[in-house]
């Protein structure tokens, strides 16, 4: 079992919708939680770091579940935009990263 | 201002010939990872720096190296590249721990012929 599963893609959504994509953990030791957002053939940049009170940025919403070992992340309104590969990012102690296998998301006009 | 530089941005080199990717920041950070991806895969941990002090991650191949002569520059060597290391190297980093916002440089993507 892999340490950081994304939900399988590809995700084919039109503009304007609601979209939201999930990813578990299996080390409960793991610290912090991010989202990234990486297109095609760039560098994967910050979208958003994730906290167990849950974190609003403009049409994204991030999620922890602790107890679950759960993150989402929730993408409303989607823009032709917003669409990338979505890799979440968990970080145990130290200096260990572990990124998810990303799922690419399409916005269609 | 381009924080985290990569050269280059294309690599191409010869089955078992050596070569080096070149990393550099302005952001003065502690901490300098290198990363491979593959094509649709995660970006996997290779190894980092914490000032000069080097962290291999254990599935990281002996033909991959790493240098870091000062804070500001931290180099890839791939001794002997084989047709798998072709891939995206990603060089970050981070001012201390990783729980804080790792920035990424472009990347440089590597073709071995």
């Amino acid at each position: 079992r892999k340490e950081v599963e994304q939900d399988p893609g590809p995700f084919n959504v039109p503009e304007g919708a609601t979209v939201a994509f999930n990813c578990t953990y299996s080390n409960s030791a793991s610290q912090s939680f991010f989202w990234y957002r990486q297109d095609c053939r760039k560098e994967p940049k910050l979208l958003m770091s994730v906290y167990s009170s849950g974190n609003e940025d403009g049409r994204f919403t991030a999620q922890l579940n602790r107890a679950s070992q759960y993150i989402s992340l929730l993408i409303r309104d989607s823009k032709l935009s917003d669409s990338a590969t979505y890799l979440c990012v968990v970080n145990k102690v130290g200096f260990k990263t572990i990124f998810g296998a990303g799922t690419r998301l399409f916005v269609k006009a | 201002d381009a924080m985290v530089i990569q050269n280059p941005r294309y690599q191409v080199t010869q089955f078992g010939k050596p070569v080096t990717l070149s990393c550099s920041q302005t952001l003065n950070h502690n901490v300098m990872y290198w990363y491979q991806q593959k094509s649709s895969q995660a970006p996997k941990l290779l190894f980092h720096y914490y000032d000069k002090d080097f962290n291999n991650e254990a599935d990281t191949p002996d033909n991959f190296q790493s240098r870091r002569p000062n804070t500001s520059f931290c180099f890839l060597d791939i001794r002997s590249p084989g047709l798998g290391d072709a891939a995206m190297y990603l060089c970050a980093t981070t001012q201390g721990p990783s729980t804080d916002t790792q920035y990424f440089g472009p990347g440089t993507r590597l073709t071995v012929l």
